[in-house]
């Protein structure tokens, strides 16, 4: 399986830009996707395909990457970014998600 | 707007299995396949399987064959996921989505169904 590594933590304060990485173990063409979990909530879509912005989601969020490398870029970070940041894949079988980014404020 | 409203909570009992359902509603359920996926100890997210309401095909992951079974009611718009023969691994939360076919992201998500397999 394609294995996705993230930084299992961040800590940000309000106003800065930050950057979120994840890391494919094989080539992922740009099939990768990423996503916002709140606490008790479920996920919800950010970014499609590496770059491209979900429906209502605020142009903060960005994407970019190819290959094997990818990230998710927020700036500026809001107090209402605190989330944890999956990305997923749907380049290889089977889809996989990386083990995800707890993005905290300072 | 799009929703997928799932079924309650469920308290199992290891070796039985369970029945979950996840009714879709503002879109044509027909039109989109719809995804299942797990997420354990509050943190890792896999994906079980999907099925096409429309024709009732199916893809899964290896890890959950034989553990997960997809159906759909089209004249309910809802989809259903039985998991047999449970053990304290399978406990979880369950969510299901719908999927957009190529390039396969999950666009919508159900708020999910946590399922405790405890004697």
């Amino acid at each position: 399986d394609t294995v996705l590594t993230q930084s299992p933590a961040l800590a940000v304060s309000p106003g800065e830009r930050v950057s979120i990485s994840c890391r494919a173990s094989e080539g992922v063409n740009s099939y990768m996707h990423w996503y916002q979990q709140k606490p008790g909530q479920q996920p919800k879509l950010l970014i499609y395909k590496a770059s491209n912005l979900a429906s209502g989601v605020p142009a903060r969020f960005s994407g970019s990457g190819s290959g094997t490398d990818f990230t998710l870029t927020i700036d500026p970070v809001e107090a209402d970014d605190t989330a944890t940041y999956f990305c997923q894949q749907s380049w290889n079988d089977p889809r996989t998600f990386g083990g995800g980014t707890k993005l905290e404020l300072k | 707007q799009v929703k997928l409203l799932q079924s309650g909570a469920a308290l199992v009992k290891p070796g039985a299995s369970v029945k979950m359902s996840c009714k879709a509603s503002g879109y044509t359920f027909t039109d989109y396949w719809v995804s299942w996926v797990k997420q354990s100890h509050g943190k890792s997210l896999e994906w079980i399987g999907e099925i096409y309401p429309n024709s009732g095909a199916t893809n899964f992951n290896e890890k959950f064959k034989g553990k997960a079974t997809l159906t759909v009611d089209k004249s309910t718009s809802t989809a259903y996921m039985e998991l047999s023969r449970l053990t304290s691994e399978d406990s979880a939360i369950y969510y299901c989505t719908r999927t957009r076919w190529i390039p396969y992201y999950f666009d919508y998500w159900g708020q999910g169904v946590m399922v405790t397999v405890s004697s």
